[in-house]
């Protein structure tokens, strides 16, 4: 089935230390979206990438970037994490034409949960 | 600022009643109000949309409702099923020329009992 991949499940990582959650995704779908949720809160959404375009939301901290080498992979890097960056990390595709009207459907995975010690 | 609410963290039905699931916006210029579902461990999937022009969208059991002069919306679900316990998002969309924002409320946990 196609799908949308989210490696490792569970990451841990200290203090300071920078890390990297993966997204891989069968869809073949053009635009590819991280979003940040935080216990009890909305997905909030981090960037996207339109096919190789890199868009930053205006209030994502510069401690957070994302590269997406090909239309399947995208990476999203956290340089320097605190003790506020622990989330569930959420990948999201979808496919955008450059016109009409309708609801493009995301595709989520199931998420990366982040704890920082 | 919070666009999209959902005032009610958690709910509880019997099966084969009426769950309604409540939702209030503060932008007047979000296209589209979806409701995406989720089940622990995996992540949200899409559920139901209605177009900010409709004022009511049905799916099999689902019916979303929509009030723009309130800037409210609910999520109707009948009968209600075991299977629909889950934790259900609202989410409001604006189009962009690339892509697709969607700002998501924080969520109503449902739990429907046999």
């Amino acid at each position: 089935d196609a799908m949308v991949i989210q490696n490792p499940r569970y990451q841990v990582t200290q203090f300071g230390k920078p890390v990297t959650l993966s997204c891989s995704q069968t869809l073949n779908h053009n635009v590819m979206y991280w979003y940040q949720q935080k216990s009890s809160q909305a997905p909030k959404l981090l960037f996207h990438y339109y096919d190789k375009d890199f868009n930053n939301e205006a209030d994502t901290p510069d401690n957070f970037q994302s590269r997406r080498p090909n239309t399947s992979f995208c990476f999203l890097d956290i340089r320097s994490p605190g003790l506020g960056d622990a989330a569930m990390y959420l990948c999201a595709t979808s496919r955008v034409p450059a016109w009409g009207p309708r609801v493009n459907e995301q595709y989520f995975g199931p998420g990366t949960r982040l704890t920082v010690t | 600022d919070q666009q999209v609410k959902q005032n009610s963290p958690s709910l509880s039905v019997q099966e084969g009643r009426i769950s309604i699931l409540n939702c209030d916006y503060t932008n007047s210029m979000f296209d589209y109000f979806l409701w995406y579902k989720k089940y622990p461990a995996e992540g949200p999937t899409f559920l139901i949309s209605i177009s900010s022009i409709k004022d009511k969208n049905e799916d099999g059991r689902f019916t979303v409702f929509l009030n723009k002069s309130a800037k409210h919306l609910s999520l109707h679900i009948v009968p209600s099923q075991p299977g629909d316990s889950a934790v259900y998002f609202c989410a409001a969309l604006r189009k962009k020329t690339s892509y697709d924002k969607v700002i998501f409320g924080p969520g109503t946990s449902l739990s429907v009992i046999p």
